[in-house]
């Protein structure tokens, strides 16, 4: 009954190195989400998507950049990583024009720079 | 002033007893209200939602919005040790495309 899948729970990589996050989901939704928590922090939205090949920045974008290029897959892009974007990484997604405008989130994905 | 304000706990109770736990929010214009349940390392699990005022029950929770105080509240009758988790509230005004958290209240429930 898993809904939204992260393709990876665990992730270690290393300074400098590119690190993809991918998200899928089979519920048809419209909006997709990237968010980071942190603790102390709380959930901070980093990209949301309306649409295919359409995006929107939140409220900490540098670092990220995201893909959508079919309306069930989201992915998450961080061009050269850095030991402050450890962090866990969780992927959302909403109805959008119809349904009721709840967020469902995935398992999360924790990533580890080094 | 944030948007959406909830106490961080930490909340300790003993096995059987109610539980309350509350948001509070700035933004009337908010129309759906959610209460998410995250176990340590994993992603929040949607418990329940409302939608405009009212009170909502499934089971042993019960979700309140109090829109004329800005308030709403998760209520867990009966709590059990597999309750422990972190308990978020989020809100949206109905766009479906922003939504605002609250930052988590910590519950364990002691056996």
């Amino acid at each position: 009954d898993v809904k939204v899948t992260q393709s990876s729970r665990y992730l270690v990589k290393r300074t400098g190195e590119k690190v993809f996050l991918e998200c899928v989901q089979d519920m048809d939704h419209e909006n997709m989400f990237w968010y980071r928590q942190d603790p102390g922090l709380g959930l901070r939205l980093i990209y949301f998507s309306y649409d295919v090949k359409m995006k929107e920045k939140g409220d900490i974008p540098e670092g990220y950049s995201v893909s959508r290029e079919k309306k069930e897959r989201f992915s998450l892009i961080l061009e050269s990583a850095s030991t402050n974007q450890t962090s866990m990484y969780l992927c959302a997604s909403s109805p959008g024009k119809t349904g009721a405008n709840v967020l469902t989130f995935g398992a999360g994905s924790r990533l580890t720079v080094l | 002033q944030k948007e959406v304000e909830q106490d961080p706990g930490p909340l300790s109770v003993p096995e059987g007893a109610i539980v309350s736990l509350n948001c509070t929010y700035s933004n009337s214009a908010f129309q759906y209200f959610m209460w998410y349940r995250q176990y340590s390392r994993k992603g929040p699990e949607l418990l329940m939602y409302t939608y405009s005022s009212g009170n909502k029950e499934d089971g042993r929770f019960t979700a309140q919005v109090d829109k004329s105080s800005k308030y709403i509240s998760l209520f867990i009758r009966d709590s059990q040790p597999s309750d422990s988790a972190t308990y978020l509230c989020a809100m949206d005004v109905g766009t479906g495309n922003q939504f605002y958290f609250g930052t988590g209240t910590s519950l364990t429930v002691i056996p």
